[in-house]
């Protein structure tokens, strides 16, 4: 079965400081990657999205950045968080293999920058 | 772009029945769904409805799509605290890009 992994699960940076949150995806291959961000009682704003390897869309202009070394490993970074950078982050996979294309998320990381 | 509206509260008493409503603008939606995040969580699909059909249920789950006012909405019957979460409402288009709604709080009092 598939499993898709996040972590950490709770970050608290101070602002300036860089960033990396890091997720995997096991029991499939070649899925699409996406990263969300959860702002405190709102919905979900997409942030990055991957096909494959080496390849991201940013759907957001922003201080981060996404990437994917491996298949199924994607990665959410930054240089210089900023206060505005908090929230409860949401990796999420999806199969390309056809079919409804629900999004299978992961736990959520909760950042805070203080 | 494209927008997906929902109430962002609801509270009902246990074994009522809970009917959320969603509504979206994008025309060339393919498939709606309906996730559930507890708290702290991540999002779990729920159940999901193909455009050109008008209802689907699956136990205690009622979906209904209303593709000319593009209205979607949720019933749960005989409601249960353990319903108690957010619920978003998602489309996805015709390019395979999905966009949620700021999700339902569903508060459930015994």
């Amino acid at each position: 079965s598939q499993t898709i992994h996040q972590w950490p699960a709770t970050l608290v940076q101070p602002v300036g400081s860089p960033l990396s949150l890091e997720c995997t995806v096991e029991g499939t291959s070649n899925p699409n990657l996406y990263w969300y961000r959860q702002a405190a009682g709102r919905g979900l704003q997409l942030l990055f999205y991957s096909v494959g390897i080496g390849q991201i869309s940013s759907e957001v202009p922003q201080n981060l950045s996404a990437s994917r070394p491996q298949d199924r490993q994607f990665i959410l970074s930054s240089k210089k968080l900023l206060l505005s950078d908090s929230g409860f982050y949401l990796c999420a996979w999806e199969s390309q293999k056809g079919g409804p294309g629900e999004l299978f998320f992961g736990e959520g990381s909760r950042l805070t920058v203080l | 772009g494209e927008d997906v509206e929902q109430s962002l509260f609801l509270s009902v008493r246990e074994g009522d029945s809970s009917v959320i409503n969603c509504t979206y603008t994008d025309s060339s939606s393919t498939y709606l769904y309906w996730y559930k995040q507890e708290p702290g969580a991540g999002l779990q699909l729920l159940t999901y409805i193909f455009s050109n059909m008008d209802m689907k249920q699956d136990q205690r789950l009622t979906v209904l799509l209303n593709k000319k006012d593009k209205h979607l909405s949720l019933r749960i019957a005989d409601t249960q605290t353990g319903d108690s979460a957010i619920y978003f409402c998602a489309e996805r288009d015709n390019a395979g890009k999905s966009t949620f709604g700021d999700g339902t709080t569903l508060t459930v009092k015994p």
